[in-house]
């Protein structure tokens, strides 16, 4: 069974800091990684992708992939009220036209 | 570029009904996927659509079926509702090389 893991959360930071999300995958052929933000009632965004081990950043968001551990990561700078959303890790192969989600995490920016 | 479209964005049916949700892809997107999302059990593959032809299935009974048309569109069928059906319903569509799947609105359904 492939299986990402999330923790649900909620995760609470003060605005202006640093979010740190995380996720585990247990299948080690999967190849790409994609974060996605859902609001509730809406639905999920893709905000990041990353296949290869290292950072990879855009904007306030940098993603982390470390293969050998599989893991997973979204670091969310400057932290703003609207990043308040669950967050959703996903795996997939080598195509990704089939994910497997993780759980997702919420996240909660307060002020 | 226009988003991923999916009609109905409500629906309402009895146990044992059948239904099908229509889906249209970003254009130049020729992979369609639909998921299953539930409180209970999160985002759930069901299926993946590539040039007409099913390349992935997921881990649902055969009552779930899709078919995908020469212009990318796709539809998903569900036979013989149950109430454990009930649930949002939401198509991605991606290249083929994939950079990530975007997804619709969603379908929400409710079985009675």
């Amino acid at each position: 069974q492939k299986e990402v893991e999330q923790n649900s959360g909620p995760l609470s930071v003060p605005e202006g800091a640093i979010a740190s999300l995380n996720c585990t995958y247990s299948d080690r052929v999967s190849q790409s990684f994609f974060w996605y933000r859902q609001y509730s009632g809406k639905s999920p965004e893709l905000i990041m992708s990353i296949y290869s081990n290292g950072d990879k950043e855009d904007g306030r968001f940098t993603a982390q992939l470390n293969k050998a551990s599989q893991y997973v990561s979204l670091l969310i700078r400057d932290s703003q009220p609207s990043d308040s959303a669950t967050y959703l890790c996903a795996a997939g192969d080598g195509t990704a036209s089939k994910l497997t989600f993780g759980t997702g995490t919420r996240l909660q920016v307060t002020l | 570029k226009a988003g991923v479209t999916q009609t109905p964005r409500y629906l309402i049916k009895t146990r044992g009904q059948q239904v099908t949700l229509s889906c249209s892809p970003i254009s130049g997107h020729r992979s369609v996927s639909w998921y299953q999302q539930t409180p209970g059990q999160g985002l759930q593959f069901l299926f993946e659509y590539f040039s007409e032809t099913q390349r992935n299935k997921g881990n649902f009974p055969g009552r779930f079926s899709g078919r995908q048309f020469s212009n990318s569109r796709s539809e998903m069928n569900v036979s013989t509702l149950e109430l454990g059906d009930s649930a949002l319903y939401l198509c991605a569509s991606s290249l083929e090389r994939a950079e990530g799947q975007y997804f619709g609105p969603g379908t929400r359904l409710t079985v009675t």
